[in-house]
């Protein structure tokens, strides 16, 4: 069974930046579709970003031109880099993949949190 | 404010059936046969429960089931059981976006 394994998280103030990882527990399976899911505290999901197989990426509209994704040299692995960084990107962040599609995730994290004080 | 709308919560007793209902528009939902639906529950990682409207991956149980008419799609979770009880998640790819969007998510209790 592939898992994957978030790291990165911690407190940061307003305006910081940080790195988030995820990595995957094994290698038989090409995630194609890689992904960062946010939930902020008492609210709901919200997909952050996707990178497609041709290392393209897709961003919410919340964190485009601050959030930056990228995949790793090692199959599986994928980061997100978190710049200007505001209270409100406070969340629970989840790294998601799936083999098939850039729209559902079959494969997730159990997320990193991300702290942004003012 | 989500893009798709669910229900805050839903109760069921232990064997009983659940639904969960999620309601979009022609440009997601209705419009597209790619619904998602996810299981939260704490501590856990999400889990994919359905995918293009009514699949289910090979792990997830025949109790959790999809389906759509128009705009809304629909969870059902059937003979409820206490481990069942968490936060569901709808999702569906939309042409406003290149990413998908969720629901707002519905509290499942389980009585």
């Amino acid at each position: 069974e592939v898992r994957l394994v978030e790291s990165g998280g911690g407190s940061i103030q307003r305006g910081g930046s940080l790195r988030l990882s995820c990595a995957a527990s094994e290698f038989t399976l090409n995630l194609d579709y890689m992904s960062w899911v946010r939930q902020a505290p008492g609210k709901g999901l919200e997909w952050v970003s996707v990178v497609f197989p041709d290392g393209t990426a897709s961003y919410a509209d919340s964190v485009r031109g601050r959030f930056t994704v990228s995949r790793g040299t090692s199959k599986n692995t994928l980061y997100l880099q978190l710049n200007s960084l505001r209270v409100e990107d406070t969340a629970v962040y989840y790294c998601a993949g799936d083999t098939h599609s850039s729209s559902r995730a079959d494969y997730w994290g159990q997320g990193t949190l991300v702290t942004v004080s003012s | 404010q989500s893009a798709l709308t669910q229900p805050a919560s839903v109760s069921g007793s232990p064997g009983q059936s659940v639904t969960i209902s999620c309601v979009g528009t022609s440009s997601d939902v209705g419009g597209l046969d790619s619904v998602s639906w996810y299981q939260l529950l704490p501590g856990k990682a999400p889990k994919l429960l359905i995918y293009d409207v009514a699949k289910r991956p090979a792990v997830i149980s025949y109790r959790f089931s999809g389906s759509k008419s128009g705009n809304t799609a629909s969870l059902t979770i059937s003979e409820l059981q206490a481990e069942d009880e968490g936060d569901y998640y709808c999702s569906s790819v939309t042409k406003r976006t290149t990413l998908a969007a969720f629901g707002g998510g519905t509290k499942v209790t389980v009585l």
